[in-house]
């Protein structure tokens, strides 16, 4: 079971929008930044989104973050299939580790 | 261009040590920084394993600290991770990461990723 919640799962045909929310507490989301990483099939964790809304150099600005008290969400607008993946939000926690979400396996119909 | 690459010996017993190495290149690791391990079980999601400051303090995942030992080598521009008392959930993806800030989650650089299975 992980600390942060997510849905398993989420879809969307392109060119829609979709969110992807993401659960904790005050210990780690309520009083830290939240980070979200895009996991594409066979592939390593990508940062996606730091600092709450942060985008690094490169990634579409058609990926936003928000984070509302214990509560984040992931918006990605103009969905595309090369978006399909899985999605994990992560925290560090006031105890002293870093926690992450069950991940959101994103399907694009 | 930052690049992590992990390494191990391979397979690993029940009971014995899962030890990999990340070599480190495009960025000298005594610069500053820090350094972490993140795991992932086959078809599941990611565990943060631990995190080294360039200082040397280390935090550890509390559900995996009474097993682990995550040190860095200068000399090497590499770290490494240390699993005691391996079983079959430790079986993973293990993939080192850069930590740009400390205390957070921002993991900017990864490896790969290397499979490591516990069998007997």
């Amino acid at each position: 079971q992980s600390v942060l919640t997510q849905p398993p799962s989420a879809s969307g045909t392109p060119g829609q929008r979709v969110t992807i929310s993401c659960s904790g507490r005050s210990s780690n989301i309520g009083n830290n930044h939240v980070y979200w990483y895009q996991q594409l099939p066979g592939t390593a964790p990508k940062l996606l989104i730091y600092r709450n809304n942060q985008r690094p150099s490169g990634v579409p600005d058609r990926f936003s973050g928000s984070k509302f008290g214990t509560s984040a969400s992931l918006a990605i607008s103009g969905l595309r299939s090369e978006d399909e993946g899985d999605y994990y939000c992560a925290a560090w926690d006031d105890n002293l580790n870093a926690v992450f979400g069950g991940g959101t396996q994103l399907t694009v119909l | 261009q930052v690049q992590l690459q992990e390494s191990g010996p391979g397979p690993v017993k029940p009971s014995e040590t899962l030890s990999l190495t990340c070599a480190v290149s495009g960025y000298s690791i005594s610069s500053g920084y820090y350094w972490g391990w993140i795991r992932q079980p086959p078809g599941k999601g990611l565990e943060w394993i631990g995190s080294i400051y360039h200082t040397g303090s280390t935090y550890y995942n509390p559900l995996l600290k009474s097993r682990v030992t995550i040190s860095l080598d200068m000399s090497s521009n590499q770290f490494s991770l240390r699993l005691r008392s391996g079983t079959a959930a430790d079986t993973a993806v293990y993939f080192c990461a850069r930590l740009r800030v400390a205390g957070t989650c921002e993991f900017d650089h990864w490896g790969q990723g290397t499979l490591v299975t516990v069998t007997s």
